[in-house]
């Protein structure tokens, strides 16, 4: 079992519903990350928290709106998306921030997210 | 940029053979880290090594071994005696630093299929 923990693992929505992705890690990581996967493509980054403040936002269209209220929880907040947001969105996170930090982004199993 | 690439698509083996699967990475950046991860159909990315670019000392671990020359830019990753649940798509990443955060850049992946 991962140590990153997101939830649901499916979710399927209307273009006009409003609806949160959650991950948690109870491993004292001080970074997290959000990636979008379509299928048979390389993950992308979407968003990087480093001591729960925003350090990277891909340009990620608004209709994606990340959360970080503490240490160990990170929320995605989807509101009227595009049938092209259909994607797995995975979840990571790594000890300490940084490039030079010499620690591994553990992943998440992911949330399959279609919309309709 | 940073880019990763890697030429195999898919890769189909029967079970016990060897298989090598290649990276090629481009970055200006003297020093960097390079990755592989594994992602399994349940979709979650398993970290399987990290290698940083001083350390050039090949890697064993069990049936998998890493070979890492920077003069040719590679790090390319062999199964010993392959088994059916090696099969996965199997990524190979570089590190790049961006605001004060790590960010890894994504080759396409290779798809391993091994049959019994």
């Amino acid at each position: 079992d991962t140590e990153v923990t997101q939830t649901p693992k499916h979710l399927v929505m209307g273009m006009t519903n409003k609806k949160s992705l959650k991950c948690e890690q109870h491993m004292g990581h001080r970074a997290m990350y959000w990636y979008k996967q379509k299928a048979k493509k390389p993950p992308e980054l979407m968003f990087v928290y480093s001591y729960e403040k925003l350090s990277i936002n891909e340009s990620v269209p608004s209709r994606f709106s990340p959360e970080c209220p503490n240490s160990s929880l990170l929320n995605l907040h989807l509101h009227a998306l595009q049938p092209e947001d259909s994607a797995l969105y995975l979840c990571a996170s790594s000890q300490v921030p940084g490039h030079f930090s010499n620690q591994p982004q553990h992943f998440g199993d992911g949330t399959r997210l279609s919309i309709l | 940029a940073q880019k990763v690439t890697q030429a195999q698509t898919e890769i189909s083996v029967v079970e016990k053979e060897d298989v090598t699967l290649d990276c090629v990475y481009e970055t200006r950046d003297t020093t960097y880290y390079l990755f592989w991860y594994k992602q399994p159909p349940s979709g979650e990315l398993v970290f399987l090594i990290r290698r940083n670019s001083f350390d050039e000392q090949n890697e064993i671990s069990g049936r998998y071994s890493w070979n890492f020359q920077k003069s040719t830019s590679s790090f390319n990753f062999t199964i010993t005696a392959s088994q059916v649940v090696d099969s996965a798509v199997y990524f190979c990443a570089l590190s790049e630093e961006q605001g004060g955060s790590e960010k890894l850049v994504f080759g396409k992946g290779t798809k391993l299929t091994v049959n019994p």
